[in-house]
Order: C-alpha cells, then structure tokens, then sequence
C-alpha cells in the first residue's frame, strides 16, 4: 500500500512569492490533516478535513493560508504571500474510519519550505 | 485546548542500556496517546499507542505507560541499538475528536 504522498520535498522561494503543496492521502482515507512543523518542535495543527468539509481550521492563518480538498482526495495547502517566519516543514498525514487503528495517522514525507 | 509538555529534550544513552522519556498533558479528556519516531528529514512514524482504557502496553523492546489521575504518560525503550537514534513525540487526543496535539520532541542519541 503506498504511504502519504506529497509534492516538492523541497521548496525554496523568496519573501512575498506564492507557494503551494500537494498531499495525496492513503487510498480511502476520509480524514487529511495539514501541519507545520517548525524545527525543534513538534507538529501543529493547521486544517483536518473530514472529506472534503474543512471541520478544523481553527488554526490557519487565513489572510495568507488557504487549503482545498474538492473532490475529498488529494489536497493543496497555499501560502501568498509567503514570509519568512513561514519556514518550516509542512506535513500532510492521513486517517481511515470504521476499521480498528482508526486514531492513527499517517504522515507524509513533508514539504521543506524555506522562505529567503 | 491540550497542551503537551516532553521532557527530556536530549537523551543520550550507551548502547544496550534503556531510554525514558516523559509526557504531560493539560487536558483531561485526552484519552489517546501516540507515540511516534522521526529520523532525521523522514517522515514521523507511529511506534506505540495507548488508550486511557489500559495503564501499560508493551510491543517487543517498546513500552508506554499512561498515569491518568497525574495526566502523564512515559515511553520506555529497552536495550537500546543505534537504529534507535531518532527524534520521538508524544501525543494526545481526546478520542473521537482526533486533533493531535503534540510535545516538542526528544532527540535520543545511542552511543554505541
């Protein structure tokens, strides 16, 4: 079964450039969850979608960070424009529902954005 | 919301000796607590896990134990091998509503 997919591994823009990242989850994962993860520290929460209903953005800087998941698959995570206290590593991860490791969730590789 | 404290921040063990690190949490309807291992530019992987349901889990040289009267749980690692040498996080969730909230991390070095 493939893992969690995301696309660039790596990104390097300057300060004011739009940026975006692609995650596609694990084949049947309802749930999709956007981190940031800055170094040293741990993953935050940015947005989980349940679907394709964002039911937690609780988190998001909205006057620059956007996320869709139209077709509740694959999703896009943008940032205009980017700062630098934007980099960071931004990770996806992905759920499953209805099976016995319902709670665990698998993470991507991680998008390494730095912001000059 | 949930705030999750780790402690050690660095570990530095010889190898075959055990590792502990600790966790605190805020929240008391957290009753879901991840473990997981990130090498270094990988992505973090699941180790163990527990629910608030069970005190102990083991899995091989692997094991978690939760207090949840003093809203802490450890993560032991035994005979320690240089593959170990990674970052671990600890997490907590209250179950059904799985948002993660997650410690800053321990970094375990095994000294071989």
């Amino acid at each position: 079964e493939a893992g969690v997919v995301q696309s660039p591994r790596y990104k390097i823009i300057e300060k004011k450039q739009p940026v975006a990242f692609w995650c596609n989850p694990i084949s049947g994962h309802n749930t999709l969850y956007w981190y940031r993860q800055n170094l040293g520290q741990g993953p935050e929460l940015l947005i989980r979608y349940e679907n394709e209903e964002a039911v937690d953005d609780s988190q998001l800087p909205k006057d620059r960070f956007s996320a869709e998941r139209l077709k509740g698959v694959d999703s896009t995570l943008k940032i205009q424009p980017a700062e630098l206290g934007d980099s960071a590593v931004y990770l996806c991860a992905s759920r499953t529902t209805g099976t016995p490791d319902t709670d665990t969730q698998y993470f991507g590789p991680g998008t390494r954005l730095t912001v000059l | 919301g949930e705030n999750v404290e780790q402690h050690p921040s660095t570990l530095s063990v010889q190898e075959g000796d055990s590792a502990v690190i600790k966790c605190t949490y805020s929240d008391s309807a957290s009753n879901y607590f991840p473990w997981y291992k990130q090498e270094l530019g990988k992505r973090p992987q699941l180790i163990i896990d527990i629910r608030s349901n069970v005190g102990e889990k083991k899995d091989q040289r692997i094991a978690v134990t939760l207090n949840k009267t003093a809203k802490h749980f450890s993560l032991h690692i035994t005979e320690t091998q240089p593959e170990d040498s990674a970052v671990y996080f600890c997490a907590a969730s209250p179950l059904n509503d799985y948002k993660l909230s997650f410690g800053a991390g321990t970094t375990v070095t095994v000294r071989a």
